[in-house]
């Protein structure tokens, strides 16, 4: 079963560093999305990427985020100074169509410590 | 996007048949209701989609009553391993992709 594929799985980082977290969505998935979870809270939508620019972003997504897709199948989240609020697990998600249909492909996520 | 209510948790044991009721009262005509399935520490992960009546495939099976304001989420014989919070989730399949979580069903499966 194809999956998407995040690293570092946990990162740990001092306050006011950048940080890029990484991601390989499933090969023939045009769609690419970036949510995250605050230890014992919901799963929250940060970002949506399609033909290589945002659809759309949350609140939560300003301007210390930032979202690229470099190459044929890297898809990068990038944080510029990290704030310890910014600890969270981050999961990439991928699927084949608009909206989701059948599905999103969620990661296994990164845990992001900020300290 | 439509609100959805979920108990917060359930209990159940291993070879039992589980029932997860989702409330959506405010569900617009093009909104699709899809379920997911998280482990802790894990990312979610897809478990069935429906429009109407009766959805099924290899892990659960989704009922729709006609009016659409509730769905059912089957488990057929679960096991410990289906420990994990299940989520509903109801939208329009043209959107975006901002998925919105709630809080979830925390099921719980005893031996």
């Amino acid at each position: 079963e194809p999956e998407v594929t995040q690293t570092p799985s946990h990162q740990v980082t001092q306050m006011g560093q950048e940080v890029i977290l990484r991601c390989v969505p499933i090969s023939n998935h045009l769609y690419f999305y970036w949510y995250r979870q605050i230890l014992g809270q919901k799963v929250e939508f940060l970002v949506s990427f399609y033909n290589n620019e945002i659809s759309e972003k949350s609140e939560i997504f300003d301007d210390q985020f930032s979202v690229e897709r470099p190459d044929g199948s890297n898809f990068t989240l990038k944080i510029r100074s990290t704030k310890l609020e910014d600890s969270a697990m981050y999961f990439c998600a991928s699927s084949e169509a608009l909206g989701g249909g059948g599905g999103y492909t969620f990661g296994s996520g990164t845990r992001l410590t900020v300290v | 996007l439509a609100k959805t209510t979920q108990p917060i948790s359930m209990d159940s044991y291993e070879g039992q048949e589980v029932n997860i009721t989702c409330s959506h009262n405010n569900i617009a005509t093009n909104d699709y209701i899809t379920w997911y399935q998280q482990f802790p520490s894990q990312g979610p992960r897809f478990i069935i989609q429906g429009y109407k009546t009766k959805v099924t495939n290899e892990v659960a099976s989704l009922f729709i009553p006609a009016d659409r304001k509730s769905s059912t989420l089957s488990l057929p014989r679960v096991s410990l391993s289906d420990t994990a919070v299940y989520y509903c989730l109801v939208g329009d399949r043209r959107s975006q992709g901002n998925l919105i979580f709630g809080k979830g069903t925390k099921l719980s499966v005893k031996p």
